[in-house]
């Protein structure tokens, strides 16, 4: 039982250039998340899923896209890749509304923009 | 606005010393308080879920409380092994599945 797995787990990139982050569970989890975490900061929450299908923007999505085609998978695409960018970005699940706070993280995707 | 503020940001403690981190919070209509264990290079890890004043919880050396204004995780007796960054957050009946999350409390246990 793997979890929520997520790649790269490093990657380094140019001002402008783009990139998917990939993250799958195999939990059969119904509610997936992206989270940012920066230095001194609390994780953030960038867009999360209610289920295949469903995307909803959480409280920095400016600069990120999201896709749920499946229940298992739920990319993370980053267009014009910018400095500010710059940050640790944590895939997780929750089997329901009712679990919202009981998540399970991934290990963590360290992007940097240069 | 909900948040959520943990103190100390960081704590040393020798082997034994018990302790407590304290997170306060403001949400409107707390739904659920939750505290993470996160390990260097790894992703946090569920430990509790507290849903109203009076509450506890307890997993071997650690202990959490939940007040109107307030949860604190005690850690009695601390190992090396209870070294990592301890997270707070806390979810309003207002705020859909938005999590917010305190900048955490990193502990230090001393052999």
């Amino acid at each position: 039982n793997a979890g929520v797995t997520q790649t790269p787990k490093f990657r380094i990139l140019k001002i402008g250039q783009s990139m998917t982050l990939q993250c799958a569970q195999d939990m059969n989890h119904n509610y997936m998340y992206w989270y940012r975490q920066d230095p001194g900061m609390g994780l953030k929450l960038i867009y999360y899923s209610v289920g295949a299908g469903i995307t909803d923007k959480g409280e920095v999505p400016n600069g990120y896209n999201v896709s749920r085609s499946t229940t298992e998978d739920f990319p993370l695409r980053l267009e014009l890749a910018a400095p500010s960018q710059t940050s640790v970005y944590f895939c997780a699940s929750s089997y329901s509304r009712e679990d919202t706070g009981e998540l399970f993280f991934g290990e963590g995707s360290r992007l940097t923009v240069l | 606005e909900d948040q959520v503020t943990q103190s100390p940001e960081a704590l040393r403690l020798q082997e034994g010393e018990s302790s407590s981190l304290n997170c306060s919070y403001t949400v409107s209509g707390l739904r659920g308080l939750f505290w993470y264990r996160q390990d260097p290079g790894k992703g946090p890890e569920f430990l509790f879920t507290l849903y109203s004043a009076g509450e506890e919880k307890e997993k071997e050396r650690l202990k959490a409380t939940l007040t109107k204004k307030e949860s604190f995780l005690h850690i009695t007796a601390p190992k090396p092994e209870d070294s990592a960054t301890y997270l707070c957050a806390v979810v309003g009946w207002s705020g859909a599945n938005n999590l917010f999350f305190g900048t955490g409390t990193r502990l230090t246990v001393i052999p």
